[in-house]
Order: C-alpha cells, then structure tokens, then sequence
C-alpha cells in the first residue's frame, strides 16, 4: 500500500487528453511537500518528467503539465502520442514517523 | 553528459550479503547527494536510501534500517550500498539516482539503468 495513491491505469488515443492523480495526506502532499514525476518506458530506468509540481526539465515536451492542490496533485498529458505509453510515478516527502522519500504506486499509460 | 553505472547486482542467498557499486561520471559528484532506489519485479518504486554530499547525513527506509549501508567515496567518484541480511523480499532493480543540486526539494535528476538482485535459495 503506497503513502501516495495513484490510479493503477488509465488509457487515452492519440491526440487525446489524459491526467493521472496522486492522491497524498496531510504528512506528505497535505503538508506543502513538492510532488515530482517521472515517466518510465518499458524495460528503462524512470526519467524525471516534472519537479516541483510543475516545472519540466529541460527537453521534457510541454504536452506534459503537473499541478498540485490541497492533498493531491496531478500530471496531464495533451496531444497524446503512441511513444507516452509507459509508467508514470509521483514523488514527494513523507513527514510521518516512517516517514522519508515516497512514491505513489504507478499508473500504466496505454494509448488506444 | 550525466551517467550513473551501477554494478555488483546477482543472486544471493537469504541471509547473504551484496555491495552494489554505482560510478559517477560527467558531473562533479562531491557536490551532489546521492540515492538508491529499488523496484521490485513488477512492482512500484520504492525509495531506499540517501546520503549527502560529505556523508553527513543519511537517511534509510524502514525497510532495510539495519540491514543496509549506504556509502561513498567522492575521491572514486562511487556509490556504495553494502546489502546484509538479505530477504526475499530485497528481490529487485536497485538504481543509483541523483538529486539535483541547488533544490528546494528532494528528487531525482539521473538515474543508472539498475541492477538487479535476486534473494533466492
């Protein structure tokens, strides 16, 4: 059970919208703790793909967006392409007494 | 160019033990704080452990507090992490990971293609 929780799966065609959720508490999200995200290509390490809730590293496509509010956060993906089909992660900081460096659980991309 | 290289993954007994090695290169690693983070087969991402630029602070998950070590020499360019007591379910890809320098926050710019470690009679 991940201290973040993310949907296990959401799916879009191409040229489509989508957005995936994180869904944090008052320890992590809740608390002001940036939310980071990272897109993992089959067979590949995780790629950093937002920081800071909402900023892209450089070459990242601005087809990728995150926002964050309140206790959740959330990626959204315009233009959808057959090469976003992946993993995605959010990321943040857990205050509690098991606290440290957290991940939600992943959500699997599939483009139609 | 950024590159994290890590070595020293393979199967290993319960109760065995394993040092995985990361080599830093294209940036100047004393500067940066340094990561492991592990993805079991088919699983989610799970953070490990942390250690500052000068090995002043380090940080473990509760999962392997105890059983795990992380290290490294800034002289070698490396990352250590120095795996005892191993479990089933320490079965993973242990990637090596930096955190950018200069962040508010704490996350992961680069990662290294992982290494894998199989905890298996």
């Amino acid at each position: 059970q991940s201290v973040l929780t993310q949907p296990p799966s959401v799916s879009g065609a191409p040229g489509q919208r989508v957005t995936i959720s994180c869904t944090g508490s008052s320890s992590n999200i809740g608390a002001g703790y940036d939310v980071h995200w990272y897109q993992q290509l089959p067979g590949t390490a995780p790629k950093l793909l937002i920081y800071a809730n909402n900023n892209r590293p450089s070459g990242v496509p601005d087809r990728f967006s995150g926002s964050k509010s309140g206790t959740s956060a959330s990626l959204a993906i315009t233009g959808l392409q057959a090469e976003d089909e992946a993993d995605y992660y959010c990321q943040s900081y857990d205050s509690s007494l098991s606290g440290h460096w957290v991940f939600g659980g992943g959500t699997k991309l599939t483009v139609l | 160019e950024v590159q994290l290289v890590e070595s020293g993954g393979g199967l290993v007994k319960p109760g065995g033990s394993l040092t995985l090695s990361c080599a830093a290169s294209g940036f100047t690693f004393s500067h940066y704080s340094m990561n492991w983070v592990r993805q079991a087969p088919g699983k989610g991402l799970e953070w490990v452990s942390s250690i500052s630029s000068s090995s002043s602070y380090i940080y473990y998950a509760d999962s392997v507090k105890g059983r795990f070590t992380i290290s490294r020499d800034n002289a070698k360019n490396s990352l250590y992490l120095q795996m005892n007591s191993l479990r089933a379910e320490d079965t993973a890809v242990y990637y090596c990971a930096r955190k950018p320098l200069d962040s508010s926050g704490w996350y992961f710019d680069y990662w290294g293609q992982g290494s894998l470690v199989t905890v298996s009679s």
